[in-house]
C-alpha cells in the first residue's frame, strides 16, 4: 500500500506570494490533518479534513485555508506569505478520524519564504 | 486546554545504553489517548505506540517500552540497548477521546536523540 505523498517536496517562494501545497492520503483513508512543523514552535495543528467537510481548525490565521476533494486528496493554501511561514507542513492520513486512529504521515514540504 | 511537556531537548548517549524519554501532559478531560511517533533526518513522522487513559498497563515492543501513569499525568518511553538507528526525534502527543471541534493532536516540542557508536 503507497504511503502518504506530498507535493511538492521543497518550494521557495517571496514574500506576499501564495502557495498551494498537495496531500495524497493512503488509499481508503477519509480522514487528512496539516500540521506545520518550525524549530521555535514544535508541530502545530492546522486543520483536519473528514469526507470533503473541515472537521477541526487549529489558531491559525485566515491566510490559511484547505480542503479536501471526493477521493480524499487534500490541498492546503497559504496566501500572503510572511517570512514566518517557511516551515515543514506535513499531511496526515487516518482510516476515519476518529482518535484512536494512528496518523500516517508524508514526508513533508518544505517551503521557505525568502 | 491540553499540554505535552517533553522537558528533556537534546539527550546523547553511547550505543547499548538504557535511555528514557520523559513526558508530561496536561488536560481536562478524563478520556483521552496518549501517542509517541518517531521522526528519523528522513522527516517521515512514524508512529510507535497508542495508549488510551483507561489502560494503564505498561507495554513492551522489543527493545522499546512504555510507561504510562495517570497519577502524575506522564507517559514515559524507555529504549534498552538503544542502536546508531534509534537516532531521531521522539514526539509525545496528546488527544482527546472524542471526535469534532477541539479534537486535535496535541504535540510535546520533541526530544532528539543522538545514539554514539
Amino acid at each position: 500500500k503507497a504511503g502518504v505523498t506530498q507535493t511538492p517536496r521543497y518550494l521557495i517562494k517571496t514574500r506576499g506570494q501564495q502557495v498551494t501545497l498537495s496531500c495524497s492520503p493512503i488509499s481508503g483513508h477519509r480522514s487528512v490533518s496539516w500540521y506545520q512543523q518550525t524549530p521555535g514552535q514544535g508541530l502545530q495543528f492546522l486543520f483536519e479534513y473528514f469526507s470533503e467537510t473541515q472537521r477541526n481548525k487549529g489558531n491559525f490565521p485566515g491566510r490559511f485555508s484547505g480542503r479536501q476533494f471526493s477521493n480524499s486528496r487534500s490541498e492546503m493554501n497559504v496566501s500572503t506569505l510572511e517570512l514566518g511561514d517557511s516551515a515543514l507542513y506535513l499531511c496526515a492520513s487516518s482510516s476515519s478520524g476518529e482518535p484512536y486512529n494512528e496518523q500516517f504521515f508524508g514526508p513533508g514540504t518544505r517551503l521557505t519564504v525568502l | 486546554a491540553q499540554k505535552v511537556t517533553q522537558a528533556q531537548t537534546e539527550i546523547s548517549v553511547v550505543e547499548k545504553e538504557d535511555v528514557t524519554l520523559d513526558c508530561v501532559y496536561e488536560t481536562r478531560d478524563t478520556t483521552y489517548y496518549l501517542f509517541w511517533y518517531k521522526q528519523p533526518p528522513s522527516g517521515e513522522l512514524v508512529f510507535l505506540i497508542r495508549r488510551n487513559s483507561f489502560d494503564e498497563q505498561n507495554e513492551i515492543s522489543g527493545r522499546y517500552s512504555w510507561n504510562f501513569q495517570k497519577s502524575t499525568s506522564s507517559f514515559n518511553f524507555t529504549i534498552t540497548a538503544s542502536q546508531v538507528v534509534d537516532s531521531a526525534v521522539y514526539f509525545c502527543a496528546l488527544r482527546p477521546y472524542y471526535t469534532g471541534a477541539n479534537s486535535k493532536l496535541t504535540f510535546g516540542k520533541g526530544i532528539t536523540l543522538s545514539v554514539r557508536p
